[in-house]
Parts: C-alpha cells; structure tokens; sequence
C-alpha cells in the first residue's frame, strides 16, 4: 500500500543550524509528494512539492529533492530561524481517489 | 482571498453524543478533504467531496459522514461519539481533481473533545 515515514521528533536545533528531516515512502508507480507546515495555533499550508522524479521543490530557503531511487523526500534547510519552529508533515498524493497519506509530523523547535 | 474556515474552533462533547463540524472552502475550490488529527498517529484522511459527491473514504467506521453542499461547503458528522474521537478535524480544499498534484489548502481545524 501506500504510506509515508518520516523521523520522528521532537528536533531542536540552535538558530543558523542546518536541519534535516528525513522521508521516505512506499507507493506504487510515480505519486508527487509534498511538505506541509503547521505553526503553532495555525492549520497546514503547503511548502513545497515535487511531482516527478529528481525534481526539486523549494520555499522560504527549504529544499526537497523526489528520489525515486532511494524512495525519499528529505526536507532541508541551511540555517534555520526561530521563526522555523513548526511542524512538518511529508505526504504524497496518488490519483487513486485524490487521497493524501501523511507522515506523522516532525516537529521542530529552533533556539535562538 | 478567504482561506478556509472551519467552525467551530473547539467543541467539547459527551460521550454518545453527536458531533457536525462546518467547512468553507476557498472561493472556486469544488474538492473538500477531511481528516484527523490524532495525539500520536499523525494525519489520516477521513473523507472526500467534490462537486456535491462522497468521492473516496479512509479507514473509518460508518458513523463519520458528512456532507458537501451545492455551494460547496461541507459538514462532518460523527454520530455515538467514543472518547478515541477526541481530536483536531482539519478541513481541505482544491480545485477539482485530476491533476493528481493539486495541492490542498487548510483550515485551522476544530478541535473535538469528548469527556
């Protein structure tokens, strides 16, 4: 079937420190996958997405790269901000009934 | 442009009881999305509605239901509540799908608390 894993958490990190979150998922044929973000007390927005292989997606200075050979999404960023501190949720999508399958969430807390 | 809402904010319940939950979606947004958000088991899709249809259904038992309305605003209901339901209820909406990469967009969630 289809699903989604992602390290679990919590991360902390100092400010500038670089951060990466590892994905990986398990799916039939090509999905496109995504990287969502919940700050505290807001609902999920979309950061970033990737819809075929080796594309990269990119936002607000993080970056994913869809490897179809390694089966991952890992989300990165060179030096976080306090403003960074969120959690994030990989997730793919089929066109199977349109349905998402998420990660659990990794949350991240950055230190000034 | 509105973002999507969801009322309400928070919703305390018993027990048994019944629970509807409302949705908006973005203006020219057909395809609503629902799903929960549990303590410790992450997002799971509960539902999908486009164009007034149940289009697909996650892993979940028959007293979830709801509704999407012909001006595509949609309800969730959760009949005989259990305290397991306890949790945040998002609500998603895109245009309508395929693309299969059409993103969703969000509401902030309502969250559901059964004593």
């Amino acid at each position: 079937g289809n699903s989604v894993t992602q390290m679990e958490g919590p991360v902390t990190l100092s400010e500038e420190a670089f951060l990466t979150i590892n994905c990986t998922y398990t799916a039939t044929g090509y999905p496109s996958l995504f990287w969502y973000v919940q700050y505290p007390g807001e609902g999920l927005q979309l950061l970033l997405k990737a819809t075929k292989a080796d594309d990269k997606g990119s936002n607000k200075g993080f970056e994913a790269t869809y490897r179809k050979e390694t089966t991952s999404f890992h989300l990165e960023k060179g030096s976080v901000q306090v403003s960074d501190s969120a959690v994030y949720f990989c997730a793919l999508s089929k066109n199977t009934g349109n349905q998402f399958y998420f990660g659990t969430g990794t949350s991240l807390t950055v230190i000034p | 442009e509105a973002g999507v809402t969801q009322s309400p904010t928070h919703l305390i319940k018993t027990r048994g009881q019944q629970a509807t939950l409302r949705c908006s979606p973005i203006s020219g947004h057909t395809s609503v999305y629902w799903y929960q958000q549990a303590l410790g088991l992450g997002l799971q899709f509960l539902l999908w509605y486009d164009e007034g249809e149940e289009r697909n259904r996650g892993n979940f038992p028959p007293r979830f239901s709801g509704r999407q309305f012909p001006n595509y605003s949609s309800e969730l209901n959760v009949n005989a509540l259990e305290l397991e339901d306890s949790a945040l209820y998002l609500c998603a909406s895109s245009f309508s799908a395929p693309p299969e990469d059409q993103p969703q967009h969000f509401g902030d969630g309502t969250r559901l608390s059964i004593l």
